[in-house]
């Protein structure tokens, strides 16, 4: 079946870097996902990966995916105070009908 | 553009009412999603729609859940007879269909609903 797992929190301070892990367990999933979700906001989309890539680099943000483990993460580097919210990751299913998402991370940011 | 808009944003209901909501998906969107969201968890799959097809329904979905996507553009979401664990927010997405729903749907602000 389809399952993602995240932990729940996550405390960086300003300016180090954050470190966002998840777990998923369909073999088959096509594309991964990182969603951020602000207070009261809908989520938006940050970053995708696709299942034959290792790694991905988008200015700060950088996307790892071990598929023998079935693990991604998503490392924010010179985390900010902007960067205070909740981090979905998702899968998608082959057939691309559906995305489902983990529980969230919520990250906050200490001075 | 404005993107997937939503309404209302809230809305307070007696249990037992009946809702509708709506949502206006990006205009050249041709699948759109319905995702329900409880406090501290992610959102969860309810429906999608293809054009004005709908293409699958998760078991979250009871009988008293109906959505319709009559035209192909905009949806609506009616919850019959309102209970108290259907408080939650209701999040609409919309994507193009085939490889671009690889590319991740793009979300409205949602309808947070609150049964009383």
């Amino acid at each position: 079946g389809e399952d993602v797992e995240q932990s729940l929190f996550l405390s960086v301070r300003e300016g180090d870097s954050s470190v966002i892990n998840c777990t998923y367990t369909d073999s088959s999933s096509t594309y991964l996902y990182w969603y951020k979700q602000e207070p009261g906001a809908g989520l938006q989309l940050l970053t995708y990966i696709f299942s034959n890539m290792d790694m991905k680099q988008d200015q700060r943000l950088t996307v790892l995916l071990n598929k023998k483990d079935k693990h991604l993460s998503l490392r924010i580097a010179d985390t900010q105070t902007g960067d205070s919210a909740i981090y979905f990751c998702a899968e998608s299913t082959p057939s691309a009908s559906k995305i489902i998402f983990g529980s969230g991370t919520r990250l906050s940011i200490r001075p | 553009d404005t993107g997937v808009s939503q309404d209302p944003r809230h809305k307070i209901t007696k249990r037992g009412q009946n809702v509708t909501f709506r949502c206006d998906p990006i205009s050249e969107h041709n699948r759109l999603y319905w995702y329900r969201q409880t406090l501290g968890q992610g959102p969860e799959f309810l429906t999608y729609f293809q054009n004005e097809a709908q293409l699958e329904k998760s078991r979250l979905l009871s009988d008293r859940f109906s959505a319709e996507r009559p035209k192909g553009s905009f949806s609506t979401l009616e919850i019959q007879r309102t209970e108290q664990g259907d408080s939650a927010m209701y999040l609409c997405a919309s994507s193009l269909g085939g490889q671009g729903a690889n590319y991740g749907y793009t979300f409205g602000s949602g309808t947070r609903l609150t049964v009383v």
